[in-house]
């Protein structure tokens, strides 16, 4: 069935340094792809998605392009902030634009230091 | 509300008791889903509705678990027998159509003891 999977944390960084947290996925038809982050406290928040091939997602300086060749969806974000401590999930909907049953890797927990 | 809520936060139940947990969408939302996240996993899904119906309850584990939505609104996850394997956080979620994004809610951390 339709999976996801994406590096396992904790992820350490220092304020200002570069971020990938990878994420690939295993899906049959055309799925959208989504990013959330949990910060402390909070629910869960969607932080960019890509419905198709090629799109890229992009919010609060995070980035992440569909790439269905070698099926992942990467986040990356140049100069990560003390404010971007959360866990990160990957996800897919197996629908084309949609919300609908999503499937979310097990998370990524970021530590960024000052 | 602003958001969507999600009652009690805690809760704590002995294996073989019977629990609700509450969940408040946000106005207007028709698609509501639920979802259950275990220690160190991330969210699977579990039953989604469109209105007052259950579209799909293919992820609900077995007969034990039953969710209902009678006004369209507030919907009710219900767990009956419960065993310690059922000690989770569960997460509901509305969006105002299926194809829109999902707001989810801060979560029901059950404890089966």
């Amino acid at each position: 069935g339709d999976s996801v999977t994406q590096m396992e944390g904790p992820v350490t960084l220092s304020e200002e340094a570069f971020l990938t947290i990878n994420c690939t996925y295993t899906a049959t038809g055309y799925p959208s792809l989504f990013w959330y982050v949990q910060y402390p406290g909070e629910g869960l928040q969607l932080l960019l998605k890509a419905t198709k091939a090629d799109d890229k997602g992009s919010n609060k300086g995070f980035e992440a392009t569909y790439r269905k060749e070698t099926t992942s969806f990467h986040l990356e974000k140049g100069s990560v902030q003390v404010s971007d401590s959360a866990v990160y999930f990957c996800a897919l909907s197996p629908a084309p634009d949609s919300s609908y049953k999503l499937i979310f890797g097990s998370g990524t927990r970021l530590l960024v230091r000052p | 509300g602003a958001g969507v809520s999600q009652t009690p936060s805690n809760k704590v139940t002995e294996k073989g008791k019977y629990v609700e947990l509450r969940c408040d969408p946000i106005s207007g939302h028709t698609a509501l889903y639920w979802y259950r996240q275990s220690l160190g996993q991330g969210p699977e899904f579990l039953i989604y509705f469109q209105g007052t119906g259950a579209a799909d309850d293919s992820g609900l584990p077995n007969d034990r678990f039953f969710a209902v939505r009678p006004e369209g609104s507030v919907s009710t996850l219900k767990i009956q027998r419960t065993e310690r394997g059922d000690s989770a956080v569960y997460l509901c979620a509305s969006s105002i159509e299926v194809n829109t994004e999902a707001f989810f809610g801060q979560g029901t951390r059950l404890t089966v003891v």
